[in-house]
């Protein structure tokens, strides 16, 4: 089965510097999709970035941006120029396609003003 | 497109009632999600449907739970009798076969809290 690990509960970074969070992944297929989501206090899921297994280029979305290792099995995410609003949680996620998200325990991230 | 929507967002009962969830996916996503979240198991898969149909429903906990989906925009996630230990959030989400990376677009959850 394929699981997913986020090594760090909490992370702290000041306002307007860089932070990278870990995810580490298991599993035995060769095409597969990664996904950071961020969930806020309000709680709802939102997908910060995605990464296609088949693609070597790492994914790059504003300030966010993904290393993905493959042969590693690893996939972590960096945040740029870190803002207030970036505090949440952050979870790590895992899917086969047209399949069920296997998400890692999450993140929380806050920001220091 | 309004998004995923479920309904109540906030749910109290006492144990032993019967408790439905309600989801309305985004109108054309043949893929439709049930998720829990609690914070000792995290967030994990309850049961799929694809075109109304249940795919996998290994995660549904006990008989106590049951999913439907009757038609394309409406599913069901009941708990019948309820009990302390299913308090958490359950989510709803919906995606499209061959859409970007088969995202899944989730709606703002459900706050399921048994007495």
């Amino acid at each position: 089965a394929q699981t997913v690990t986020q090594s760090q509960p909490e992370m702290s970074v000041q306002e307007a510097e860089t932070v990278t969070l870990s995810c580490t992944y298991d599993t035995s297929e060769s095409d597969y999709y990664l996904f950071w989501y961020k969930q806020p206090p309000s709680r709802q899921m939102i997908l910060v970035i995605r990464q296609e297994a088949y693609k070597q280029q790492n994914a790059t979305e504003n300030r966010f941006s993904v290393n993905f290792q493959k042969a590693a099995k690893s996939f972590s995410l960096k945040i740029s120029d870190s803002q207030l609003g970036d505090a949440a949680m952050y979870f790590c996620a895992y899917s086969r396609g047209a399949q069920k998200l296997v998400f890692g325990q999450g993140t929380r991230l806050t920001i220091n003003p | 497109d309004a998004g995923v929507i479920q309904s109540p967002r906030h749910e109290v009962t006492e144990m032993g009632q019967e408790v439905t969830l309600r989801c309305k996916p985004i109108s054309g996503h043949d893929y439709l999600f049930w998720y829990r979240q609690t914070m000792m198991r995290g967030l994990e898969l309850l049961i799929y449907f694809n075109n109304n149909v249940p795919i996998d429903d290994s995660g549904m906990p006990e008989d106590r739970f049951s999913a439907k989906m009757p038609n394309a925009s409406f599913s069901t996630l009941k708990i019948q009798p309820s009990e302390p230990r299913d308090s958490a959030v359950y989510f709803c989400a919906s995606s499209l076969f061959g859409g970007i990376s088969y995202e899944q677009y989730f709606g703002p959850g459900t706050r399921l809290t048994v007495t």
